[in-house]
């Protein structure tokens, strides 16, 4: 069965830390991953999309990387701030089909 | 660009009243989805489509309908609410199969 977990559900953290976020997946045969932001009553925001042949991509304090190998994609946030307080999402798009499954997510709190 | 368009934004209905959720993007895109999101429950995937014409059943399609009769447009019925049809719903697109995916703001439903 594929599913993603995401780990921890909500997480807490001042400002100024440098933190990971987890995406973990039981089948590896996904064509690509996409990191997104969720503010509280928004729609999901795309933050990052990393191929399979990929290791990692960056963008600004943002750095996802994938290890196909053991299941795994991490999303570093240098750095943090406030306004990085929201839930982020991965979401894996398996070859099969294009198929989509999603996490349930990480809720992250930057304190001031 | 406005990206993808939901409306309405907010809806109240009474149990077996019916609605029409739309869905619009004016990016060109092929695959265009449809999710509901519930606490605890994550994104779910009602009804999909990958092209004009075409749609297809997701995870959770009993109760609801859809369409799409202009590539740019997919539309989400409700013929009879029921309360636990009670959500948030999201709808999205991409280009292509295996391409990154962009959501719309979402629909917060409440059936009483």
């Amino acid at each position: 069965k594929q599913e993603v977990t995401q780990i921890p559900a909500a997480l807490s953290v001042p400002e100024g830390e440098n933190l990971v976020l987890n995406c973990s997946f039981t089948d590896s045969a996904i064509y690509n991953l996409q990191w997104f932001r969720q503010d509280p009553g928004k729609g999901l925001t795309s933050l990052l999309l990393i191929q399979s042949s990929q290791r990692e991509q960056t963008s600004g304090r943002l750095n996802a990387s994938l290890d196909k190998s053991s299941g795994r994609s991490t999303l570093y946030i240098a750095a943090s701030q406030p306004g990085d307080s929201a839930t982020y999402l991965c979401a894996l798009i398996y070859n099969q089909g294009g198929k989509l499954i999603f996490g349930q997510g990480t809720e992250l709190s930057v304190k001031p | 660009n406005a990206g993808v368009t939901q409306t309405p934004k907010f809806r109240v209905l009474k149990t077996g009243q019916s609605m029409t959720l739309l869905c619009a993007q004016d990016m060109n895109h092929e695959y265009m989805y449809w999710y509901r999101q519930d606490p605890g429950m994550g994104l779910r995937l009602i009804h999909y489509s990958v092209g004009e014409g075409t749609t297809a059943k997701g995870e959770v399609p009993d109760g609801y309908n859809v369409s799409r009769l202009k590539k740019q447009n997919f539309l989400l019925g409700l013929e009879s609410a029921a309360p636990s049809q009670t959500s948030v719903y999201f709808c999205a697109s991409r280009e292509r199969k295996y391409e990154k995916l962009f959501f719309g703001s979402g629909t917060q439903l409440s059936v009483l």
